[in-house]
């Protein structure tokens, strides 16, 4: 199955830019979604196919993705940022649905 | 607005059976495809299901297989989850989610838990 590697924490200072990575075999051939969840909460949609912003989100969150490694990119941190991030991809050869270990963004 | 509500949550023991119900509104409930994702206390997102607006098309995870049905009722624009054989591991909060990937909109979920 395929498996997505996630750091498990990131520190970044407000203002700062925060970058969040996300491993996969050949990840580049695939569609890469970012999901943000604050703490009690549900998750909420911040990057979709890559690098699209959905209506509502802040211009500071971008992504890419390339080769073996996809990124989501905060360009100036705000404390109201601090939560744990994942990212997650459909698996074509099993129809599944993959989503990364999570990483936890905190704002020093 | 979107919103979707989720109910049927509640404290069994191993090998019990329970069903999670999934009210949907505020968009195209019969067009579009449904998940199921749910979060162990304390650790990340786990992909349980989905199934096609016309549910013609469905997936588990391997850890679920053979033990949870999905289901949906567009008429009542609902969502469900039929659970069998439950196990500890099983305990998590359940969301319901619009779409399966991605995943565009997620309701509060409803936490189950399996204890003996």
């Amino acid at each position: 199955s395929y498996v997505l590697t996630q750091p498990s924490s990131v520190s970044v200072a407000p203002g700062k830019p925060a970058r969040i990575t996300c491993g996969g075999n050949r990840i580049g051939s695939k569609s890469v979604h970012w999901y943000q969840q604050k703490a009690g909460q549900a998750p909420v949609l911040v990057i979709s196919y890559d690098s699209d912003r959905p209506s509502g989100i802040p211009e500071r969150f971008s992504g890419s993705n390339s080769g073996n490694t996809a990124t989501l990119t905060i360009s100036r941190v705000e404390v109201e940022d601090e939560a744990d991030y994942y990212c997650q991809v459909w698996d074509g050869s099993s129809d599944h649905v993959v989503f990364g270990g999570g990483t936890k963004l905190t704002v020093l | 607005q979107l919103q979707l509500v989720e109910s049927g949550g509640g404290s069994v023991k191993p090998g019990e059976s329970l069903t999670l119900s999934c009210e949907a509104s505020g968009f195209s409930f019969v067009d579009s495809y449904m998940s199921w994702i749910r979060q162990a206390p304390g650790k990340g997102l786990e992909w349980v299901s989905y199934i096609s607006n016309t549910d013609n098309v469905i997936y588990y995870a391997e850890s679920v297989k053979g033990r949870f049905t999905i289901s949906r009722d567009n008429a009542k624009r609902s969502l469900f989850l039929q659970m069998n054989s439950l196990r500890a591991e099983d305990s998590a909060i359940y969301f319901c989610a619009k779409d399966h990937s991605p995943v565009a909109f997620w309701g509060q979920g409803t936490l189950v838990t399996v204890s003996s």
